[in-house]
């Protein structure tokens, strides 16, 4: 089945350490995308990719980091400089841009302890 | 700065019932609007995709609206089931392809 996976579903870390989670995808498109979801607000862009070794800041990079060494993968590592990072993470592909749909991760829920 | 706004933020319905979830926006310029379903603790996934010239499309007991004068989208539930219950997610893009999200229509269907 072609899809997104994202690892670890659930993540519990301590102040002060980074953490990096998972997102691979099989569906051969080129474009990948970070998304950060808490509740009562919509999602919120933190880095995108449109092609290997390249990659974007969105609207709340800071923080984080991403790197795109191969096509089917995109981690996003959350840092201690991000002040808020309890979070559901969803990372998301899409085949080239425009009015291609987004298909999504399962999630990750990171809680801050 | 573009803008998705959705309402009611969250309703209870009866299994069986209609519903009718609605979305303005404000984003310009208009590329099309797509209607995600998000269950809880998952991904959402896109139900339906609304362009310029589309003023209803149907998804099996899901049909959408588009007002593009008015800038109002609409996602009515037909005979509501106990799986709709989920979060429905209005997204708008806009012509530099930058996506808009809406904070989500929460719907909970009760037997």
């Amino acid at each position: 089945d072609g899809g997104i996976t994202q690892s670890p579903k659930y993540l519990f870390r301590k102040e002060g350490q980074n953490v990096t989670l998972s997102c691979e995808q099989n569906l051969n498109h080129d474009a990948m995308y970070w998304y950060r979801q808490d509740p009562g607000q919509g999602l919120r862009l933190i880095y995108y990719s449109q092609i290997v070794n390249d990659f974007q800041k969105g609207d709340i990079a800071e923080g984080y980091s991403v790197s795109r060494e191969k096509k089917e993968s995109f981690p996003l590592t959350v840092t201690s400089a991000q002040k808020n990072p309890t979070a559901f993470y969803l990372c998301a592909s899409q085949q080239g841009t425009g009015a291609n749909v987004l298909t999504f991760g399962a999630g990750s829920r990171l809680t801050v302890l | 700065k573009n803008q998705v706004e959705q309402s009611p933020q969250s309703l209870i319905i009866l299994e069986g019932k209609n519903c009718t979830l609605q979305c303005n926006y404000t984003v310009s310029p208009f590329s099309n609007l797509r209607w995600y379903k998000q269950d809880t603790g998952r991904g959402p996934v896109s139900l339906t995709i609304m362009t310029f010239s589309e003023n209803t499309k149907s998804n099996g007991r899901y049909t959408a609206t588009l007002d593009a004068d008015t800038k109002q989208s609409s996602l009515h539930i037909t005979a509501s089931q106990l799986s709709d219950s989920a979060s429905y997610i209005c997204v708008v893009r806009d012509g530099n392809n930058r996506l808009a999200f809406g904070k989500g229509n929460q719907v909970v269907v009760i037997p």
